[in-house]
């Protein structure tokens, strides 16, 4: 099985809709992250949480919320749809070790269509 | 702010040679990380290889190595007998060690095509 799980895989919504987009991990790992790939931009930080009680923003959060349902559990939502919100979506989960933050590890990601 | 910067869009190789992919960092923190992740077509994101900025000695990860050149504030990885199953998107990855943040910040990626 794999370590980090992403549902759903694909999704296909209409603007305005409300989505949530779900990931779990199996590895331990206390923190986790969502960041969001557009084509020839690479990967762009989205929200991250360092434990359950900790959530905070990244480079671009403006339309999106995040939830850390537990350790293992760490959700995306968009309240409102809009198409420039289409993109590759991937979760990530890290380790810290001492002063240090161990190597990101990648769910398959979710793509989304925002009609 | 980091900023990562890969300068080849897209590069080719036949299989069985060796190609070599560019990455150039901007940062003004001494202690960072750098990686090098695979996306192939599956869209998965593999880790290749990676590099703490404080050890002197490449990193080196059977048929790929780098190339870090702390000073240039450069890092590059080679891929020695290159294999169809290479194909795929390369970003190269920057992590402030110790940071607030701890988010990777990306390069634009450079799109490999291993041709038979």
């Amino acid at each position: 099985d794999a370590d980090v799980t992403q549902t759903p895989r694909n999704r296909i919504t209409k603007t305005g809709k409300r989505i949530m987009l779900e990931c779990s991990q199996t590895k331990g790992h206390d923190r986790m992250y969502w960041y969001r790939q557009d084509p020839g931009l690479g990967l762009r930080l989205i929200y991250y949480s360092f434990d359950v009680k900790d959530i905070n923003k990244g480079e671009i959060s403006d339309g999106y919320s995040v939830s850390r349902q537990a350790q293992a559990k760490f959700s995306l939502s968009l309240e409102s749809a809009i198409p420039n919100q289409t993109a590759l979506y991937f979760c990530a989960t890290s380790i810290e070790i001492g002063q240090g933050v161990e190597t990101q590890y990648f769910g398959p990601g979710t793509r989304l269509l925002v009609l | 702010a980091q900023t990562v910067t890969q300068s080849q869009p897209e590069m080719s190789v036949q299989e069985a040679e060796t190609v070599t992919l560019s990455c150039t960092y901007d940062t003004s923190e001494s202690n960072y990380y750098l990686f090098w992740y695979k996306q192939p077509p599956s869209r998965q994101m593999i880790l290749v290889i990676r590099q703490e900025a404080y050890k002197q000695q490449n990193a080196t990860e059977n048929r790929f190595s780098v190339n870090f050149q702390k000073a240039a504030k450069s890092f590059s990885l080679k891929i020695s007998d290159s294999q169809l199953g290479d194909t795929a998107m390369y970003f190269c990855a920057f992590l402030n060690y110790g940071g607030s943040q701890g988010n990777l910040i990306f390069g634009k990626g450079t799109k490999l095509s291993v041709k038979p």
